[in-house]
């Protein structure tokens, strides 16, 4: 079980971009890196997800180092809607869902 | 498209009393967990259904609570009798999975209980 540490909270402001690392030292090979983020009274939900290298979707990218011991989640250019928690969830795509379990997450605060 | 659809969206309760959540996942979609989140924490997954069947309930306290998928759409989790420690946050996902594998979940807005 790929056990992740993120900090518990970033403030930023807007139009800045921000980098929310997540270490997860003992990854497994078939392990994949999923992002998720949560408003008050919301469930979460998926921003993006990747294996290694980089990935870039719409509203995020995903950097993944070769060792892929940590990954860090960058938002460009954040607006205050953007404040909310992130989770960085490692687990294999496929097998035993035991494993998706989320960690505390981090808590983005996004000012004026 | 419809998102995941819980009710109630909040409940309150007297300890040792019955609960029951409700879940409608997205249309098509296979794959139903049920998770539990506690004040500040990350969500923690309670049980996995595919279609049917439950593959995955290892975290599911199975001495109180209970759950059901009929005909692989909607679900409903059960706490008989309910504690303190069981308030929190219910949340119910889906995804559609291929071949064992599990993709990008949806999950809906939650039940939040109150046990008194």
């Amino acid at each position: 079980l790929a056990k992740t540490t993120q900090p518990i909270s970033m403030d930023s402001y807007e139009g800045q971009e921000v980098n929310i690392t997540c270490s997860h030292n003992n990854i497994a090979t078939n392990d994949y890196i999923t992002w998720y983020q949560q408003f008050p009274s919301q469930g979460p939900r998926f921003i993006i997800q990747g294996y290694k290298t980089k990935v870039t979707n719409e509203v995020a990218s995903l950097f993944i180092p070769a060792d892929r011991k940590s990954s860090t989640l960058s938002l460009p250019r954040v607006s205050l809607s953007d404040t909310a928690v992130y989770y960085c969830l490692v687990a294999p795509v496929a097998g035993s869902a035991r494993q998706l379990t989320f960690g505390s997450g981090t808590q983005l605060t996004v000012l004026p | 498209e419809a998102g995941v659809v819980q009710s109630p969206r909040y409940k309150i309760i007297e300890k040792k009393q019955p609960v029951a959540f409700w879940c409608n996942p997205i249309s098509g979609h296979n794959t139903l967990y049920w998770y539990r989140q506690n004040l500040g924490q990350g969500p923690e997954l309670l049980i996995r259904y595919e279609n049917e069947e439950a593959v995955d309930d290892s975290q599911l306290p199975k001495d109180r609570f209970s759950a059901e998928r009929l005909k692989g759409v909607d679900s409903t989790l059960k706490i008989q009798p309910a504690e303190l420690g069981d308030s929190a946050v219910y949340l119910c996902a889906s995804s559609l999975n291929v071949a064992g594998s599990y993709n990008e979940q949806f999950f809906g807005p939650g039940t939040r209980l109150t046990v008194l």
